[in-house]
């Protein structure tokens, strides 16, 4: 079964204490990307991957790191969480970008509380 | 940058009542459109997508979306909804020239089904 997998599926943090989400695809995409989602401004993208050893900044990467050491791995970094960064957080595997059988697949999300 | 807009962010419907939720995008070149539904408590899951070709598009669920060019829009229609269709409503936007730029989504319609 096509799946991405995130962990942990909640999380409650204090201010600087890093932490790590992980994501995992099993449909070996090359593009996978981070989103988060806050009310009223959608998904917004943190970073995206071409493919492995390849990242980019998306809208809003202030505070995070990503990397792409393996296809199916794309884990999401906060070295120093505040309280800014509370959201629900999606990774996101696509097929085949630019063709017409595209489509995104998402994680179950992760919701971050920085306190 | 792409933008996309979605008007509504709230909208409540009374079960077998009509529904349109509008999408308008910034870019005017060639895109790829895409509209995706988040259940309560649930990851984003794909409703239908446009390619090429044929304007309207049919999805899951008796959905359907029409694009139109000219209006730089895609709107989401569905005849008669269910108490089921309760949850929130993304459009989504790639342009197709560039396939670093992932999917740019718009702030989302939150749709509430009153049985």
């Amino acid at each position: 079964e096509a799946q991405v997998t995130q962990n942990p599926r909640y999380l409650i943090t204090v201010t600087g204490k890093k932490l790590t989400v992980t994501c995992s695809q099993n449909m070996n995409h090359e593009y996978m990307s981070w989103y988060r989602q806050d009310p009223g401004l959608g998904l917004r993208q943190i970073y995206y991957s071409m493919n492995v050893e390849v990242t980019d900044k998306g809208d809003v990467p202030e505070g995070y790191k990503v990397s792409r050491k393996e296809k199916r791995n794309f884990p999401l970094i906060l070295e120093s969480p505040s309280p800014n960064q509370t959201s629900l957080y999606f990774c996101a595997s696509i097929s085949q970008w630019g063709h017409k059988n595209t489509e995104a697949f998402f994680g179950q999300g992760t919701r971050l509380t920085v306190v | 940058a792409q933008s996309v807009s979605q008007h509504n962010h709230h909208v409540i419907l009374s079960e077998a009542a009509s529904l349109e939720l509008g999408c308008n995008y910034s870019y005017g070149g060639t895109v790829n459109l895409f509209w995706y539904v988040q259940y309560p408590g649930q990851h984003l899951q794909l409703l239908l997508k446009y390619f090429s070709g044929d304007p309207l598009v049919k999805g899951i669920k008796g959905f359907e979306a029409e694009f139109i060019k000219s209006k730089f829009s895609f709107n989401l229609r569905k005849p008669s909804v269910q108490w089921s269709d309760t949850a929130e409503y993304f459009c989504a936007v790639n342009e197709s020239r560039n396939a670093g730029n992932m999917l740019t989504f718009g702030g989302g319609t939150r749709l509430m089904v009153k049985p």
